[in-house]
């Protein structure tokens, strides 16, 4: 059972306009989220997150957006670059294991120049 | 503040070979964990520990894999044997809090 979801494997994305990418979750308990962006052969770098109190957190030229209702969240990059092409990867934990984290399976951001 | 490191980066085995990974975790993190990642997939938990203690390992093949952390700080991932199945990226990362730091991974190639 995949309690986190990102069902675009891929976006390709114009630099300088905006990149959006989706997050599902079926976990109500889940009250924390990640974003998470990977180039290859390194290991996941944190990104931006946010907590269940809270429905937009701004860092920069990301925004994260949570729907609690939907039980969905969103990573708004703008403007995009070049350099932002990676995977990233959504993750989700919950106060009753305050620790555990559960990842999505990612989504490849190509950004064009 | 030096970040997780995990040795070694590369290894290529035998199947049915052992092999072992190490993590050494940034300084003062409680939370230890141990993640494997398959190709196209996101890094699915193996075992989480909270001091010396393993407090999830639900999902560790415990037939094959073991884990320890001694003294509660540097970790080992060990397979034996390891089967072809078994090629993924190995991901250590440690959290005070809710926020996990990652390593660099071992990618492991079962041949």
């Amino acid at each position: 059972d995949q309690q986190v979801k990102q069902n675009s494997p891929s976006l390709s994305v114009q630099e300088g306009r905006i990149s959006i990418l989706n997050c599902d979750y079926t976990n109500s308990m889940f009250d924390y989220f990640l974003w998470y962006k990977k180039y290859p052969a390194e290991g996941p770098t944190f990104l931006i997150s946010i907590s269940s109190i809270k429905d937009k957190n701004e860092d920069g030229r990301f925004t994260v957006f949570l729907n609690k209702s939907a039980k969905h969240l969103s990573l708004h990059i703008v403007p995009s670059q070049p350099g932002d092409s990676a995977v990233y990867f959504c993750a989700a934990s919950s106060s009753g294991a305050t620790n555990k984290l559960i990842f999505g399976t990612g989504t490849l951001l190509a950004v064009q120049p | 503040e030096a970040g997780v490191v995990q040795s070694p980066r590369y290894k290529i085995i035998e199947k049915k070979q052992p092999v072992a990974f190490w993590c050494n975790p940034i300084s003062g993190h409680n939370t230890l964990y141990w993640y494997r990642q398959n190709l196209g997939q996101g890094p699915e938990l193996l075992i989480r520990y909270e001091n010396e203690e393993a407090v999830d390992d639900s999902q560790l093949p415990k037939d094959r894999f073991s884990a320890e952390r001694l003294k509660g700080v540097d970790s080992t991932l060990k397979i034996q044997p390891a089967e072809l199945g078994d090629s993924a990226v190995y991901l250590c990362a440690s959290s005070l809090a809710r926020l996990a730091f990652f390593g660099q991974g071992t990618r492991l190639t079962v041949v």
